[in-house]
């Protein structure tokens, strides 16, 4: 079976500070992994994919994660915050074979001014 | 592409009232799942289809959730007997075939039973 687990519920920042979410997984089988942000009250919208291709995914707004299958990681940086980075994250995985996705129970992004 | 779309946004219910929830998904998407969310936990998978097939049902969460999609093309996730363990976000989701497409969700559909 596989799993997430994303460190810390909750995540503060401040303005044009370096992020940083945590996420391991668990998979039997090599896994592709997933990072999606949700703001309040949407759905969820792909930041970033990793599918063995190259180990360092790049994504939108400037978010990008690196895979280590020595650590089982794939954690989410982002150079510098944003206001607009505030959101709900969810780190997730698909074991290759797999046809769902199973998802962390997320970090909450604080940015503050 | 007008993406995944979700009816009704919101739905305030009593409890033992049947309700239905129901998803469009990206045209070309053959694959279809439906997920639910509550408060402070990451989605949770409950079911999923390939084109009209049901492929996978065992997590549902009771026999009183049901999901169909009959012609391969939009869905709908009935829960009968609500009750108030039941109030969450139901999200859905389509995508392509094949184990690196993403999903893409809409923007679900809120239950809350009273």
């Amino acid at each position: 079976a596989q799993s997430v687990t994303q460190l810390g519920s909750h995540v503060s920042v401040s303005e044009g500070a370096l992020v940083l979410l945590r996420c391991n997984y668990s998979s039997s089988v090599p896994p592709y992994l997933f990072w999606y942000v949700q703001y309040p009250n949407q759905g969820l919208q792909l930041l970033l994919k990793y599918t063995s291709a190259a180990t360092l995914v790049k994504g939108i707004n400037g978010f990008e994660a690196e895979f280590k299958k020595s650590e089982t990681s794939f954690h989410l940086t982002k150079p510098s915050a944003h206001m607009s980075d505030a959101a709900e994250y969810f780190c997730a995985v698909r074991p290759s074979g797999y046809s769902t996705l199973t998802f962390g129970k997320g970090t909450m992004l604080l940015v503050s001014p | 592409d007008t993406g995944v779309s979700q009816d009704p946004r919101h739905k305030i219910t009593k409890r033992g009232q049947n309700v239905t929830f129901r998803c469009d998904p990206i045209s070309e998407h053959n694959r279809l799942y439906w997920y639910r969310q509550t408060l402070g936990q990451g989605p949770e998978f409950l079911t999923y289809f390939q084109n009209e097939a049901q492929l996978e049902k065992s997590r549902l969460l009771s026999d009183r959730f049901s999901a169909e999609r009959p012609k391969g093309s939009f869905s709908t996730l009935e829960i009968q007997r609500t009750e108030q363990g039941d109030s969450a976000m139901y999200l859905c989701a389509s995508s392509l075939e094949g184990d690196t497409g993403e999903l893409f969700f809409g923007e679900g559909s809120r239950l809350t039973v009273l």
